[in-house]
């Protein structure tokens, strides 16, 4: 299966400790997108990347997340000092293109992240 | 800005029986539509999409119309399975657009299909 991979896919953590997570896209996807999911409600937008560039982020990022995606492959996502408020399930995305020319995002398991 | 109403669950419905789980959005310009379906302790995997208005996307028995003059998208499925059991999204993006290109999603609905 070529699908979307997220690492870890659980992770439980500190209050104020740094935590990263992993994201590799489907190989031939150039974009790839995070977003945060908490509990009883729909995923909401974090970032965004076009291969390498970081193109677009929501103000739901603060200053303690940082996104990377050297070489516009795998990403990685960073909290820095984090809150019981950060607990949530953290998804990825990598998106291609349909038969129309329409993007479609495909969607990886998720990392759940507890925060004690 | 953008927005998408789904109406609230929990949905409890015994098998066999037929669903609808209503999707209303709000959006300036025409957005692309899609139904992402949530199992439990799993990612979103992508059910049915639209692109323009009048488009019906199906996949796996469900089935949504995009009805730009109603702005709503519900799904549909005839005869309801236990397996169909899950969380169920209503999204909305823009693309083919040069920006903006997250989904905005619902809140979701969760089914439960009785045996």
């Amino acid at each position: 299966d070529t699908g979307v991979s997220q690492d870890p896919r659980h992770k439980i953590t500190k209050r104020g400790q740094n935590v990263t997570f992993r994201c590799d896209p489907i190989s031939e996807h150039n974009r790839l997108y995070w977003y945060r999911q908490t509990l009883g409600q729909g995923p909401e937008f974090l970032t965004y990347f076009q291969n390498e560039a970081q193109l677009e982020k929501s103000r739901l990022l603060s200053d303690r997340f940082s996104a990377e995606r050297p070489k516009g492959s795998f990403s990685t996502l960073e909290i820095q000092r984090t809150e019981q408020g950060d607990s949530a399930m953290y998804l990825c995305a990598s998106s291609g293109y349909g038969t129309s020319g329409e993007e479609t995002q495909y969607f990886g398991p998720g990392t759940r992240l507890l925060v004690l | 800005g953008d927005s998408v109403t789904q109406m609230e669950g929990p949905v409890t419905l015994s098998e066999e029986a037929f669903l609808t789980i209503n999707c209303t959005y709000t959006a300036t310009g025409y957005p692309s539509l899609f139904w992402y379906v949530q199992y439990p302790g799993e990612g979103l995997q992508l059910l049915l999409k639209a692109t323009k208005a009048d488009d019906k996307g199906s996949n796996k028995g469900f089935e949504a119309t995009y009805r730009k003059e109603t702005t709503s998208f519900h799904l549909e499925k005839g005869s309801v399975q236990v397996s169909d059991s899950a969380v169920y999204f209503c999204a909305l993006s823009f693309p083919f657009s040069g920006s903006a290109r997250q989904l905005t999603f619902g809140s979701g609905t969760q089914l439960t299909v009785l045996p």
